[in-house]
């Protein structure tokens, strides 16, 4: 069974810029949920999808959206990226909405 | 909305000896809470979850343990190995509710001293 990936592990950009992160989800699930994590704090939901559709959206400004695809792997985009923007970004995975989550590895964003 | 408050920030402790993080909520909605461990450059690993029908689940050296009334949770690690170091993350969730998103702590940086 094939965990959670995302890609890539890395990027750096500078401000007012786009930047597109990637996840697969994990083998038979089929909801996908994206998480900013600043550097010495917990997770912060941004957003959930299942079935491609937004599921829920935490306190995010629209600059920050999503999409899933059919075999259930997401993106998130950022646009006109900001300093504050710079984190770990996670990408966890789920069976169905509401059920437990797995993380992957996540994306290290750095915004210059 | 949820807020989960977490103690303590840094834990140092003797190998062998054990480990308890404390975590409360606010929303008495939340009916699942997930633990998940942290290492260094990895995303949150989890570790052991409860829901709110149970008091109490205990896997190996890992428990945790709930208590709806007062709205807080518990990790518990006995015989700590030097691999438990990490930091530690509790969360909350009104699972099968209007969102299933987590709500996460501050987090628990654990050392575990040889």
């Amino acid at each position: 069974e094939t965990g959670v990936t995302q890609s890539p592990t890395h990027l750096i950009k500078t401000r007012g810029q786009q930047v597109t992160l990637r996840c697969s989800s994990q083998s038979g699930h089929n909801t996908v949920s994206w998480y900013q994590q600043a550097l010495g704090q917990g997770p912060q939901f941004i957003f959930q999808y299942y079935r491609e559709e937004e599921n829920g959206r935490g306190n995010f400004p629209p600059r920050f959206s999503g999409l899933q695809f059919p075999n259930y792997s997401s993106e998130l985009n950022v646009n006109a990226l900001e300093l504050d923007d710079s984190a770990l970004y996670l990408c966890a995975s789920s069976t169905r909405s509401y059920n437990e989550q797995f993380f992957g590895p996540g994306t290290r964003l750095t915004v210059l | 909305g949820e807020n989960v408050e977490q103690h303590p920030s840094t834990l140092s402790v003797q190998e062998g000896d054990s480990a308890v993080i404390k975590c409360t909520y606010s929303d008495s909605a939340s009916n699942y809470f997930p633990w998940y461990k942290q290492e260094l450059g990895k995303g949150p690993q989890l570790i052991i979850d409860i829901r709110s029908n149970v008091g109490e689940k205990k896997d190996q050296r890992i428990a945790v343990t709930l208590n709806k009334t007062a709205k807080h949770f518990s990790l518990h690690i006995t015989e700590t190995q030097p691999e438990d170091s990490a930091v530690y993350f509790c969360a909350a969730s009104d699972y099968g509710g209007s969102q299933g998103n987590l709500i996460f702590g501050k987090g628990t940086k654990l050392s575990v001293k040889p």
